[in-house]
């Protein structure tokens, strides 16, 4: 079964810095999506970026990146010139490609100093 | 990015009776729909996948006579908390997915028994 594990249960960050989020993933499948969410206070799930496994270039969404290793299953997730707005928990999830079942990580709680 | 509304947000209920929580996805056709149960500070925990016309699949352990899932069409799941007691208190998060999208958040909803 495929399992993702966040192992940084809290993370802080100075404004207009750089942090990075850590997420491994375990499973035997080749093809495959991943993704980081946030959830503010509101508890609303946003999607922040995804990576699909066949794609070897890393996925960037503005100040958002990620640093996709498949062969290590490691999946980061780098905020670059952090807002006090990206204070949140992140989640780091897999997709199984034949249920489409998300599986997630505990979770990071990033705090963002001003 | 496509909308998925959940209703209610938040509902008080008394202990015994039963509440049903709806997943709209507005904007697209969701050929699956899926059921999370969010405790304070945790992850999210899959409770059910719905198809549209189909049963729903449940997840170990958690029990379908208690949480019905209806999945009637491809814009409208329910899940139907029936004799309600404390211990189901929780946040509720429904997500949707259409044909090669990936999956998008409802909102949440607040469910508190006494």
């Amino acid at each position: 079964a495929q399992t993702v594990t966040q192992s940084q249960p809290e993370m802080s960050v100075q404004e207009a810095e750089t942090v990075t989020l850590s997420c491994t993933y375990d499973t035997s499948e080749s093809d495959y999506y991943l993704f980081w969410y946030k959830q503010p206070p509101s508890r609303q799930m946003i999607l922040v970026i995804r990576q699909e496994a066949y794609k070897q270039q890393n996925a960037t969404e503005n100040r958002f990146s990620v640093n996709f290793q498949k062969a290590a299953k490691s999946f980061s997730l780098k905020i670059s010139d952090s807002q006090l707005g990206d204070a949140a928990m992140y989640f780091c999830a897999y997709e199984d490609s034949g249920t489409y079942k998300y599986i997630f990580g505990t979770g990071t709680r990033l705090k963002v100093l001003a | 990015g496509a909308v998925v509304s959940q209703h209610p947000s938040w509902v008080i209920c008394k202990s015994g009776t039963s509440v049903k929580i709806e997943c709209r996805s507005l904007d697209f056709q969701a050929t699956t729909m899926f059921w999370y149960r969010q405790f304070p500070k945790q992850s999210l925990m899959l409770m059910a996948t719905s198809n549209e016309g189909s049963k729903a699949t449940y997840e170990q352990g958690v029990e379908k006579d208690k949480f019905l899932i209806n999945h009637a069409s491809l814009t409208l799941s329910t899940l139907t908390v029936t004799s309600a007691h404390p211990e189901d208190s929780s946040f509720y998060i429904c997500s949707a997915k259409g044909a090669g999208t990936e999956a998008f958040f409802g909102q949440g909803t607040r469910l508190t028994v006494v």
